[in-house]
C-alpha cells in the first residue's frame, strides 16, 4: 500500500534553534517527492521538489535530504523563526500517474 | 505571473444545502486544476483532476461533483451538503505533467 508518514505529528522549539522533520514513504514507483509549508488557514507553498536522483536541496534556511535507497526524507530547518511555525507537508509522487501521495504533515511551533 | 483565487473564503451551510465553490487561475493557459480536501487533523485528500475543459477525472466517490466550463475555471459542487463534507477545501493547479503544483488560498465550508 502507497503511504506517506510524517514525524513528529508535532514539534515545539525556541526560536533560533533548528530542527529535522521526517517522512518515510513506501511509495513505488517514485517520481519525486515535496515539501510544502502551510501556513493555518493557507494553501500549502512548495519548499523543495528533489527527483530520484537528488540528496539534498536547499532553500534557504530549508534543507532537505532524500535516502532513495531507504525511502526517507527529512527536512531541516536552520536558526528558526516564530515565521516558520505552520505545518510541514511531504508529498511523493507516484511515476507515470497522476498521483500525489500526501502525509498528513508535521505542526511545528516556534516560540520566542 | 500566475494567480490562482478561490471564493468564498468561508461558508457556513446547512445540512442537504446545495454547494458551489470556484476556483480560477490567471496568467497561463491550459493547466491541470486539482480540488482538495483537508479534514481537520488529516492530509490533503485529492477529490478531483483536470487536464483540460470538461475532462474530470474523480479520485474517491462522493457526493461532490466537479466542473471545468472555461480553460481556468474549476468548479466545486453538491447537491446536498453532508456534515461529512465540513473541511478546507483548496484548489491547485500545475502546468504540463504533474509538475509543481500551486495552491490557492482556500475555502474553509462548515456543514451544520
Amino acid at each position: 500500500k502507497n503511504q506517506v508518514e510524517q514525524s513528529p505529528q508535532s514539534l515545539i522549539i525556541l526560536e533560533g534553534k533548528n530542527c529535522t522533520l521526517q517522512c518515510n514513504y513506501t511509495v513505488s514507483p517514485f517520481s519525486n517527492l515535496r515539501w510544502y509549508k502551510q501556513d493555518t488557514g493557507r494553501g500549502p507553498v512548495s519548499l523543495t521538489i528533489m527527483t530520484f536522483s537528488e540528496n539534498t536541496k536547499s532553500n534557504g534556511r530549508y534543507t532537505a535530504t532524500l535516502d532513495a535507497d531507504t525511502k526517507q526524507s527529512s527536512l531541516h530547518i536552520t536558526a528558526s523563526q516564530l515565521s516558520d511555525s505552520a505545518s510541514y507537508i511531504c508529498v511523493v509522487h507516484l511515476t507515470g500517474a497522476n498521483n500525489l501521495f500526501f502525509g498528513t504533515g508535521t505542526r511545528l511551533t516556534v516560540i520566542p | 505571473s500566475q494567480t490562482i483565487h478561490q471564493w468564498p473564503a468561508t461558508l457556513v451551510q446547512p445540512v442537504g444545502s446545495p454547494l458551489s465553490l470556484e476556483c480560477t487561475v490567471e496568467g497561463t493557459s491550459n493547466p491541470n486544476l486539482y480540488w482538495y480536501r483537508q479534514a481537520a487533523g488529516r492530509g490533503l485528500q485529492l477529490l478531483f483532476y483536470s487536464v483540460g475543459i470538461g475532462q474530470i477525472s474523480s479520485e474517491v466517490p462522493q457526493n461532490l461533483s466537479a466542473s471545468r466550463p472555461q480553460d481556468r475555471q474549476f468548479i466545486l459542487s453538491s447537491k446536498k451538503l453532508l456534515l461529512s463534507d465540513s473541511g478546507f477545501y483548496l484548489c491547485a493547479w500545475s502546468g504540463e505533467g504533474i509538475g509543481e503544483q500551486y495552491f490557492g488560498p482556500g475555502t474553509r465550508l462548515t456543514v451544520t
